[in-house]
This record gives structure tokens, sequence and C-alpha cells, in this order.
């Protein structure tokens, strides 16, 4: 049972553009989010994340919207940069203390 | 930032025998250390929790006896994959919080070839 869903394997974009990335979660028990960019052979690099009594958390270029109702969140990158070429999971867990529930990734390719 | 390590980056061994995966954080304390494991184009899945001091909490379907978690101090943490077999490969990542907000800070990453 997938409880962290990112329905698009992939997505590419232009360089210069706004990237969204989608992420759904069905247990209401999550109570905080991450995005995290991860190149092959490596590990996670955290990006942002955001608690679930917020709607939106912003770091420079890169902004985390939060819509508890529709239990969707999605991550924006704008202007979008060949670096920014990755694959991009949305995590979430439960409490403090807790693991991490992953998606399956976002393979986000930046054209120039 | 927060900076994660893990030791050794890859390593290939022999069908039964033993593999032990170092974790250290550098610049923080942490409390509670995680193992996750990622197969070929999937997610990331936690294997285990560990806090400082005691027992590892596994999750379900994760061997204990097959996977020994050590967490002796706020910097370390070691997987050991005991009798390994084919289907162990796998790459093997830890993560470690200790900060204010919980936030996960991973290593770059293990990746085991049992053959």
């Amino acid at each position: 049972d997938q409880q962290v869903k990112q329905n698009s394997p992939s997505l590419s974009v232009q360089e210069g553009r706004i990237s969204i990335l989608n992420c759904d979660y069905t247990n209401s028990m999550f109570d905080y989010f991450l995005w995290y960019k991860k190149y092959p052979a490596e590990g996670p690099t955290f990006l942002i994340s955001i608690s679930s009594i917020k709607d939106k958390n912003e770091d420079g270029r890169f902004t985390v919207f939060l819509n508890k109702s529709a239990k969707h969140l999605s991550l924006h990158i704008v202007p979008s940069q060949p670096g920014d070429s990755a694959v991009y999971f949305c995590a979430a867990r439960r409490g403090g203390a807790d693991g991490l529930t992953f998606g399956k990734g976002t393979h986000l390719i930046i054209q120039p | 930032g927060a900076v994660v390590s893990q030791h050794p980056s890859r390593v290939i061994c022999k069908s039964g025998t033993s593999v032990k995966i170092e974790c250290r954080s550098l610049d923080f304390q942490a409390t509670t250390m995680f193992w996750y494991r990622q197969f070929p184009k999937q997610s990331l899945m936690l294997m285990a929790t560990s806090n400082e001091g005691s027992k590892a909490t596994y999750e379900q379907g994760v061997e204990k006896d097959k996977f020994l978690i050590n967490h002796a101090s706020l910097t370390l943490s070691t997987l050991t994959v005991t009798s390994a077999h084919p289907e162990d490969s796998s790459f093997y990542i830890c993560s470690a919080s200790g900060l204010a907000d919980h936030t996960q800070y991973f290593g770059p990453g293990t990746r085991l070839t049992v053959l």
C-alpha cells in the first residue's frame, strides 16, 4: 500500500521555466513533509520541508505548498536551472522521531 | 549543514559472509539514526530506527537477526548484514536526526553486491 504517491515518473521542463512536482498521500497521521533531491548512487539531499500546520514554505527558488484537505503537496522550482536535473522524492512522517515514508520519485529533466 | 558519512561506499562479498556498514554524523549529535534500503528503480524503504543506547525498532518484514544494528554513540550507528545472500544486494542508506526540527540528513549510501 503506497502511502506517499508521486504519479509522474518523469517531468521535462525548459530552463528558466517553473517546475512543479506533485505528491499525494493517504495517511492522515502524517504531520511533516519533506522534499529530497537525489542523484544516482548518492544519498538524498534535503531541500525543503513543511509542517502540517502550514500551507506554504519558501526557501529561495523552492516553494512547497500543502493542501491538507486534498492530501496533496507540490514543490515549485523557479526558475529551473540545468543543475536541478535529478530525481526528486517526496517524503512524509507521522511524528518527530519516526522514519520517513517515501514516494517513488520523479525524474526532473531541465532542458536548455 | 549537517553532514552524514557512510563507509564503505561500495562492497562486494561472497554469499554467506557478513558485511558491516558504518554511519557517522560528523558535525552534530544524532539522537536517532535510520537505515533505509533502495532497490533499483524503487523508492527508499525504511528498515529500522535506532536510538543511541537502546535496541533498534525494525519495520515489518525486516529480519532483526539478519540486519544487526548497533547505535553505541551519538555519532555512530552500524548495520551488519549477516550471512548475506544475493537477494540482499541493494543500496543501503542511513540518515541521522538530532536537530530541533528532526529533519533527517542522509549519508551517501553503500552499494552492496553479494555474489
